[in-house]
């Protein structure tokens, strides 16, 4: 009951287009979706999060779906780039955990030029 | 702004022997978590230090043990090193309250047990 789900393990799109990875969960007492993205030998960066009262979130390139009674969400990103190829992670957070975040398994994205 | 900081940036160990990692959270941060990260896999939460105290732990052994200095600086010793525990070691802090879940990633330490 506390794992996230992610898919695809890994995905490959031309520059411009849109990668949509995607995530399911069961625990209903999660609270907090984040995404991160990792580079080869950095830590994850936190991209963007989106808590359960709001279906969607967007931030620059970067969107967020949420589907509460699917307990689904996944991550949009547009007009991808090559920079953007990197391992994403999305994760959630129970409510009353102080943060302890659980992390799906990631996604390598590659964007060919 | 510094980031979060982590040392060292790799380390190499032999099965059985003690190894000790350290974090500095970002500037005005006050808690701090330890994150395992096994080669292609998510981050496995580990435990959570505030105000110099242990305040949830990850299912992880007695063997993973950690410290919270005053400055908010934190430690992540193992003990009796095992091959399974080679790993990226991830140290992530964040602020107290509404925003707590908002967590900040350092590079990590590369741990080789050999």
């Amino acid at each position: 009951q506390q794992q996230v789900k992610q898919s695809p393990q890994s995905l490959i799109v031309q520059k411009g287009g849109i990668p949509i990875i995607n995530c399911a969960y069961e625990n209903t007492a999660f609270d907090y979706f984040p995404w991160y993205q990792q580079f080869p030998g950095k830590g994850p960066a936190l991209l963007i999060a989106i808590r359960p009262d709001v279906s969607e979130k967007k931030e620059g390139r970067f969107t967020i779906s949420f589907n509460k009674s699917a307990k689904q969400f996944s991550l949009h990103i547009m007009d991808s780039q090559p920079g953007d190829s990197a391992t994403y992670f999305c994760a959630a957070s129970v409510r009353g955990s102080q943060g302890n975040l659980i992390f799906g398994k990631g996604t390598k994205l590659s964007v060919k030029p | 702004d510094a980031g979060v900081t982590q040392s060292p940036t790799h380390l190499i160990k032999t099965r059985g022997q003690q190894v000790t990692l350290r974090c500095s959270p970002k500037s005005g941060h006050d808690t701090v978590s330890w994150y395992q990260q096994a080669l292609g896999q998510g981050p496995q939460f580990i435990f959570q230090y505030y105000e110099e105290e242990e305040r949830q732990r990850g299912n992880f052994p007695d063997r993973f043990s950690g410290h919270q200095f005053p400055n908010y600086s934190s430690e992540l010793n193992v003990n009796a090193l095992l091959l399974g525990d080679s790993a990226l070691y991830l140290c992530a802090s964040s602020l107290p309250g509404v925003l707590d879940y908002e967590q900040y990633f350092g590079p990590g330490t590369r741990l080789t047990v050999t």
